[in-house]
């Protein structure tokens, strides 16, 4: 059963038209992390929550952007995509940020982000 | 701030070969050890984890890894490789100093495993 899932799996958008990613989770965890992956480079973080408590990584471009209206659920915004976005976007999420380090993060299966 | 290093960016290894993949990492802490696997267009699959204890931590799929402290390193291992073994895969720490758990991801290793 998909614990993490990611909608869509695949996006097409315009260069500068806003985007929106989504993803949701059935396992009821406080943290939730958005990553960005460039042809089999490293996910790079962009941004997580812990609960609504939000944290955005100092590199993170301002274009981008992250809501989360429950905790279920927690959206990646792009507000003017560039050639450079083009990525593949995954979410994560994990237990709890302190007490639990221990536990691994659990993926989606990402979305391909293509910018036309 | 914890930092990973994975030195290979490619292994190939014939089927039925021991695979090895390497990583050494770098904590301020206590690390929090962790091995993914990526196939083409997917997300992150959890391999295996060291938190503590035995230093050798074993997970899915035949896979297994070897936390060595004096070195820094846990580097992964697989006795026999498949064909379906070939994938990325990423290596990743946790610092217990960090309040937030982030994951810091090495760059990855490509497995090709020829028939």
């Amino acid at each position: 059963d998909a614990m993490v899932i990611q909608n869509p799996r695949y996006q097409v958008t315009q260069f500068g038209k806003p985007v929106t990613l989504s993803c949701s989770q059935t396992l009821n965890h406080n943290v939730m992390y958005w990553y960005q992956q460039k042809s089999s480079q490293a996910p790079k973080l962009l941004f997580h929550y812990y609960d609504k408590d939000f944290n955005n990584e100092a590199d993170t471009p301002d274009n981008f952007q992250s809501r989360r209206p429950n905790t279920s659920f927690c959206f990646l915004d792009i507000r003017s995509p560039g050639l450079g976005d083009a990525a593949m976007y995954l979410c994560a999420t994990s237990r709890t940020r302190q007490g639990a380090l221990n536990t691994e993060a659990f993926f989606g299966q990402g979305t391909r982000l293509t910018v036309v | 701030a914890q930092s990973v290093a994975q030195p290979e960016d490619q292994v190939n290894v014939a089927e039925g070969n021991p695979l090895t993949v390497k990583c050494t990492y770098s904590v301020s802490g206590n690390p929090y050890l962790f091995w993914y696997v990526q196939y083409p267009n997917r997300g992150l699959q959890f391999l295996l984890k060291y938190i503590t204890g035995d230093n050798l931590v074993k997970g899915s799929y035949g896979f297994e890894a070897e936390f060595n402290k004096s070195q820094t390193s846990f580097h992964l291992k697989k006795p026999s490789a498949l064909v379906s073994d070939s994938a990325l895969y990423f290596c990743a720490v946790r610092d217990e100093g960090d309040s937030w758990g982030k994951l810091q991801f090495g760059a990855g290793t490509q497995v090709v495993v020829t028939p």
